[in-house]
Formats: C-alpha cells, structure tokens, sequence
C-alpha cells in the first residue's frame, strides 16, 4: 500500500490527452511538499519528468505538465505518442516518515 | 553528461549479503548525495535512504535501518548499498539516483538481486 494513490492504470489513443491524478496526505502533499514525476520503461533508469509540481528539466517536452492542489497533484500528458507508454510515478517527501515516498505507479497504455 | 552506472546482477542465497555499486561520472561526486531506491517484481518504488557523498553523513528508511549499510569511496566517485540478511523478499532491482533536493534528477540502469536457494 503506497502512501501516495495513483490509478494502477490509464489509456489514450495517439494525439489524445491523459491525465494521472497523485493523492497524498497532509503529512506531504498537503503540508507543502513539492510533488515530482518519473518515467519508467522497465529495465531502464527511471527519468525525471517535472519537479517541484510544475517544472519541467531541460529536454522534456512541453507536452508534459504538472499541476498541485490541496493533498493532490496531476501529470498531464498531451498530443500522446506511442513512446509515452511507460510507467509513470509521483513522488514527495512525507513529514511522518521522514523521508520519501512514491505512488504506486500508473501504467500508461496508448492505444 | 550525468551518468550513474551501477554493478551486474547478482544470485544469492537466503541470509547472504550483497554489496551494489553506483558509479558517477559528468559532475563533482561530493556535491550531491546519492539516494538509493528498491522495486520488488511488481511494484512501486521503494525509498531506502541516502548517503551525503560529501561527509559520508547517511539516513535510511525505517525499514530498511536494521539491514542497510551505505559508503561511498569518493575518489573513485563510487558509492555502495550493502543489504544484509536477504531473504527471498529482497528480489529486487535496485537503483541509485542523484539526489537534487528534493527530487532525484538522474538515475543508475538498476541492478536486479535474486535470492534464492
């Protein structure tokens, strides 16, 4: 059982636009704590996606964005392609466990 | 460029110890601590703590604490997860990422540890 709640799973048809929702507690989400998203194809290396809810690192396209509100945050992905077909985490850090913790992970399937 | 490469895949048997590697290179090791992550078959991601590269200063998650040793050799750039008493649970892949508080902005290839007898 994750500490942050993400579907198990999404899909979209190319060009259509996704959303995958992240809902924390007021323990991390909801204190304050920036909320960070990753791809994961399995067996590579995880990939930085947005931090700090909104931002994007140099070299992800704009098609990916990041939003937060209250104890939830949401990664918008838009114009899909068939190379977003990943697995897609959320990640903040928790005040009770002092340290951080991910969601469950959302598999994003397009179709 | 940042690259983080860790060691091959390793078999062991229940109650043995494994010791992964994490190679850095494309930035100054001892500027940046580096957080390592388990994922069991299936699962989600996994924090297991951190290693100041810079003091050697460490943090591990709770539940990992009893089990876990980190090091580093900084002039190799190298930093290590050693997890004790494995048991067939531990199946895993592990990673290293470069921690960039507060998120993780690149990770190693992950090194999957099999136990079993």
């Amino acid at each position: 059982q994750s500490v942050l709640t993400q579907p198990p799973a999404v899909s979209g048809a190319p060009g259509q636009r996704v959303t995958i929702s992240c809902t924390g507690s007021s323990s991390n989400i909801g204190v304050g704590h920036g909320v960070h998203w990753y791809q994961h194809l399995p067996g590579t290396a995880p990939k930085l996606l947005i931090f700090a809810n909104s931002n994007r690192p140099s070299g992800v396209p704009d098609r990916f964005s990041g939003s937060k509100s209250g104890t939830s945050a949401s990664l918008a992905i838009t114009g899909l392609q068939a190379e977003d077909e990943a697995d897609y985490y959320c990640q903040s850090y928790d005040n009770n466990l002092s340290g951080w913790v991910f969601g469950g992970g959302t598999k994003l399937t397009v179709l | 460029q940042v690259q983080l490469v860790q060691s091959g895949a390793e078999v062991k048997k229940p109650g043995a110890s494994v010791k992964v590697s994490c190679k850095a290179s494309g930035y100054t090791f001892t500027s940046h601590s580096i957080q390592w992550v388990r994922q069991a078959p299936g699962q989600s991601l996994e924090w297991m703590g951190w290693i100041n590269a810079g003091n050697g200063n460490t943090k591990y998650s709770q539940r990992f604490q009893d089990r876990v040793t980190f090091t580093m050799d900084t002039s190799a750039s190298t930093a290590y997860m050693e997890l004790s008493s494995l048991r067939s649970e531990d199946t895993a892949v592990f990673y290293c990422a470069r921690d960039q508080w507060p998120h993780f902005d690149f990770w190693g290839q992950g090194t999957l540890v099999t136990v079993s007898s």
